[in-house]
């Protein structure tokens, strides 16, 4: 099975833009999680959407938002860009609701 | 969600077998016990899962006592490409996955 997959790996943008991430999960899971990596704050959770409907959700502002589709794949769009949200962000899949299959993340810079 | 807390680091040797204890007091009866590996740059890899006792696979093994209150990830003889963070988490199924800090294990030639 092809694991998840992560668009784009790389990513420069400029403070005040917004930009749309996707993910492709491993086929058949349902479950997507959105994670937030920095070296200062670690892994924090964004969200997770099951069946097109977010499930749970982190501590961060309405400027980031989700969205899962039809087919499982996901997408997660920050709006307003600041420099603090310069980050490598991760996508996981999951079919049980245990354990979570990560994709290799998109690093995503903001100037 | 039941707190975590295990060491900052660890710093082994190849060859030897590596321990991290993780300690989740206020664990629920619903909650299983999940680790998972990450190396730089990279999203975090499943290792292994337990609810109690002792569960083996072929990269780990993962000891639980009776009360659940810790757990243990072994590590057996350990290479350098096992230099990574280690991160124990402790939930029930569907609930949001909160990761600690993680333990950063070091291995030494």
């Amino acid at each position: 099975k092809a694991g998840v997959t992560q668009t784009p790996r790389y990513l420069i943008k400029t403070r005040g833009q917004q930009v749309t991430l996707s993910c492709s999960p491993i086929s058949g899971h349902r479950s997507v999680s959105w994670y937030q990596q920095t070296p200062g704050q670690g892994l924090q959770f964004l969200f997770e959407y099951f069946s097109e409907t977010q499930r749970n959700k982190g501590n961060f502002p309405g400027r980031f938002s989700g969205r899962q589709f039809s087919n499982s794949r996901s997408e997660m769009n920050v709006s307003t860009l600041e420099l603090g949200d310069s980050a490598l962000y991760l996508c996981a899949s999951s079919s049980t609701g245990y354990e979570q299959y990560f994709g290799p993340g998109t690093r995503l810079t903001v100037t | 969600l039941a707190k975590t807390t295990q060491p900052i680091s660890m710093d082994s040797y190849e060859g030897q077998e590596v321990n991290i204890t993780c300690s989740h007091n206020n664990i629920a009866t619903n909650d299983y016990i999940t680790w998972y590996q990450q190396f730089p740059s990279q999203g975090p890899r499943f290792i292994i899962q337990g609810y109690k006792t002792k569960v083996t696979n072929e990269v780990a093994s993962l000891f639980i006592p009776a009360d659940r209150k810790s757990s243990t990830l072994s590590l057996p003889r350990v290479s350098l490409s096992d230099t990574a963070v280690y991160y124990c988490l402790v939930g029930a199924r569907d609930d949001k996955i909160i990761f600690g800090k993680g333990t950063r294990l070091h291995i030494l030639p």
